[in-house]
């Protein structure tokens, strides 16, 4: 059974350009989370997506945005990139929504900003 | 906002040694999880804790939920070379109309390091 995929797994983008990225969940699986991890914060939720609905949402800026298609797919869209925003970016998926339920994580997206 | 402080953030043993990683918070969460991360992956679910008191075995790990469902704890017997990794507890918030409500809240980790 194939895991979550994240792709690209590597970027490098510039201040003030825009970013997207992309996750596959599990077969089945219909809730995707999206996490940012950096050494400083660690692991911080960006937000929740299930059936196409955004269930939750962290505490970042409106340049962070998703969405989720009917196929449960997801992506993940930073505008306006800064420097902080380098991080690693973490899609996690589940079979239904909640925190609760057990996350299952991909390899991530290495975002490097210039 | 619910804080997870994770103890310690660095750990290096050696093989067969013992380890505790402690995992606290001034809040309540509805369940806990620890997951495990290596280098270039993404963490894996090592075991959810629910239950106030509750204590789960995997193989050499030992998981504990606190009584008040506010910390946990993660014990590792005759640590490996293997078990080496990023060590993350993770608590779904409790506070029904909170920010935190339903949110997955990460400790900073524990890098633990074993030497063979």
């Amino acid at each position: 059974k194939a895991g979550v995929t994240q792709t690209p797994r590597y970027l490098i983008k510039t201040r003030g350009q825009q970013v997207t990225l992309s996750c596959s969940p599990i077969s089945g699986h219909r809730s995707v989370s999206w996490y940012q991890q950096t050494p400083g914060q660690g692991l911080q939720f960006l937000f929740e997506y299930f059936s196409e609905t955004q269930r939750n949402k962290g505490n970042f800026p409106g340049r962070f945005s998703g969405r989720q298609f009917s196929n449960s797919r997801s992506e993940m869209n930073v505008s306006t990139l800064e420097l902080g925003d380098s991080a690693l970016y973490l899609c996690a998926s589940s079979l239904v929504a909640g925190s609760n339920q057990p996350q299952h994580f991909g390899d991530g997206t290495r975002l490097s900003i210039l | 906002t619910q804080l997870l402080e994770q103890s310690p953030q660095f750990l290096s043993i050696q093989e067969g040694e013992n380890l505790t990683v402690y995992c606290n918070s001034s809040s309540v969460f509805s369940s806990l999880q620890w997951y495990r991360q290596e280098p270039g992956e993404g963490p894996v679910l090592l075991v959810t804790v629910v239950t106030g008191g509750e204590v789960k075995k995997l193989k050499r790990l030992t998981f504990q939920f606190g009584d008040a469902r506010k910390d946990s704890s993660l014990h590792i017997t005759a640590a490996q070379p293997g078990d080496t990794g990023l060590y993350l507890c993770a608590g779904v918030g409790d506070n029904a109309g909170g920010t935190s409500y339903g949110k997955l809240t990460f400790g900073q980790g524990t890098i633990l390091t074993v030497h063979p």
